[in-house]
């Protein structure tokens, strides 16, 4: 069965030092991979999304993610951040019907 | 091009009650998903659904439950007799295609409360 961690429900940086957000998968497969961003009490938005094409994906607002099968992980990172990227971040896989697996999610923090 | 539409955004109901929560697609899909997501945890898969046709409902409950995508008009989520632990919020989103690879498109979501 298809699986997603996410290792730490809740990350706290300063404003302009580096983001890092982890994510673990497991699947008998090389499943896509996705990082969606929820704001406070809104939906859901796509962040970047990995389908073997490449294993560095570039996304939406100056984030990254990097796939890496030996570890079967799908870190998140952004160089720099900004109080603007406040928010909860899903690390979610497409699973082999079309549904999507969430991870249980990364609440982000940015401190001025 | 509107994205997802999702009313109402919040709903309150009673015990006993019964809860629809309706869902447009974006304009040329036809592949809509439910997901529920309780306090404080990520997103879980309820229901997949395309025109007229439930694909894929493992995830939703076996009962007071249902949904439906009819060949007009919105998907709905029906919710009978609610209780307390159907209060959530209940997200839809839809794709124009069924692979493993395609992108879902999430509507701003319905938030259930049941007093």
């Amino acid at each position: 069965a298809q699986s997603v961690t996410q290792l730490d429900s809740h990350v706290s940086v300063s404003e302009g030092t580096p983001v890092l957000l982890r994510c673990n998968y497991s699947s008998s497969y090389s499943p896509s991979l996705f990082w969606y961003v929820q704001h406070p009490n809104k939906g859901l938005q796509l962040l970047l999304k990995y389908t073997s094409a490449a294993t560095l994906v570039k996304g939406i607002n100056g984030f990254e993610a990097e796939f890496k099968k030996s570890e079967t992980s799908f870190h998140l990172t952004k160089p720099s951040a900004h109080m603007s990227d406040a928010a909860e971040y899903f690390c979610v896989a497409g699973g082999s019907q079309g549904n999507l697996i969430f991870g249980k999610g990364t609440k982000l923090s940015v401190k001025p | 091009n509107a994205g997802v539409m999702q009313n109402p955004r919040h709903l309150v109901r009673r015990r006993g009650q019964e809860a629809r929560l309706r869902c447009s697609p974006m304009k040329g899909h036809s592949h809509v998903y439910w997901y529920r997501q309780l306090p404080e945890e990520g997103l879980k898969f309820m229901v997949y659904l395309q025109k007229e046709n439930i694909i894929d409902e493992s995830g939703m409950p076996k009962e007071r439950f249902s949904a439906e995508f009819p060949k007009e008009g919105p998907s709905i989520l029906r919710i009978q007799q609610v209780v307390r632990g159907d209060s959530a919020a209940y997200f839809c989103a839809s794709s124009p295609r069924q692979t493993g690879t395609e992108t879902q498109y999430f509507g701003p979501g319905t938030r259930l409360l049941v007093l």
